[in-house]
């Protein structure tokens, strides 16, 4: 069964550094989520893709964060610089269909769990 | 902005008995649509069941059904014959219906343990 790929797993890193996640997503998805999901909290939204153009990134900080999908297929994104509140689970997630067809489910990879020292 | 409120952050049950799990939700639209994800430790969220607003009929999916109750706001879930593989957190989630940009909004989680 096809998967969300995500890498790294695992990522520590010092404040002030910067740090990137790469997502995969299913094959034929054409609409990418970015979620942050602190510890003990539900995911929130940070940027979704369809294709290669941002449909919202409206919760994006985009002082210090950057997202693309030069291809339409796997994404980037980008944390420079990196603060102590950053750390928390970056999920990806993909769908068939666009970002307003609302039937679509929603897969999702295993996660980047960043830690900022 | 729609809200998701899931009210307990905690449960535990029995293996082989029923749990419910809660979830409410505040939005001003008729037609939208609700899920629950489990999210097994360090493993990738997964849906397990999904509801239409427009529809009267409670969403079942083998060992799992939900309860909706649309003027009550209220969508919960009930796992019967739990098993120890049922373990792993719980959000319900809330999507806008075709036209939105905005898609799922996730309420705060229910960690679930499953008693042996």
């Amino acid at each position: 069964e096809a998967e969300v790929a995500q890498s790294p797993r695992y990522k520590i890193t010092e404040k002030s550094q910067a740090v990137a996640f790469w997502c995969d997503p299913i094959s034929g998805h054409a609409t990418l989520y970015w979620y942050r999901q602190i510890l003990g909290q539900g995911p929130e939204l940070l940027v979704q893709f369809q294709d290669e153009s941002v449909v919202d990134d409206s919760q994006l900080p985009k002082d210090r964060f950057s997202a693309e999908r030069l291809k339409g297929v796997d994404s980037t994104l980008k944390i420079q610089p990196a603060e102590l509140g950053d750390s928390a689970m970056y999920l990806c997630a993909s769908k068939t269909g666009t970002p307003l067809t609302s039937r679509d489910t929603q897969y999702f990879g295993p996660g980047t769990r960043l830690t900022v020292l | 902005a729609q809200t998701v409120t899931q009210s307990q952050p905690e449960m535990s049950v029995q293996e082989a008995e029923t749990v419910t799990l809660s979830c409410t939700y505040d939005t001003s639209e008729s037609d939208y649509y609700l899920f629950w994800y489990k999210q097994p430790p360090s493993r990738q969220m997964i849906l397990v069941i999904r509801q239409e607003a427009y529809k009267q009929q409670n969403a079942t999916e083998n060992r799992f059904s939900v309860n909706f109750q649309k003027a009550a706001k209220s969508f919960s879930l009930k796992i019967s014959d739990s098993q120890l593989g049922d373990a792993a957190m719980y959000f319900c989630a809330y999507r806008s219906p075709s036209g939105s940009a905005r898609q799922l909004t996730f309420g705060s989680g229910t960690q679930l343990t499953v008693l042996p």
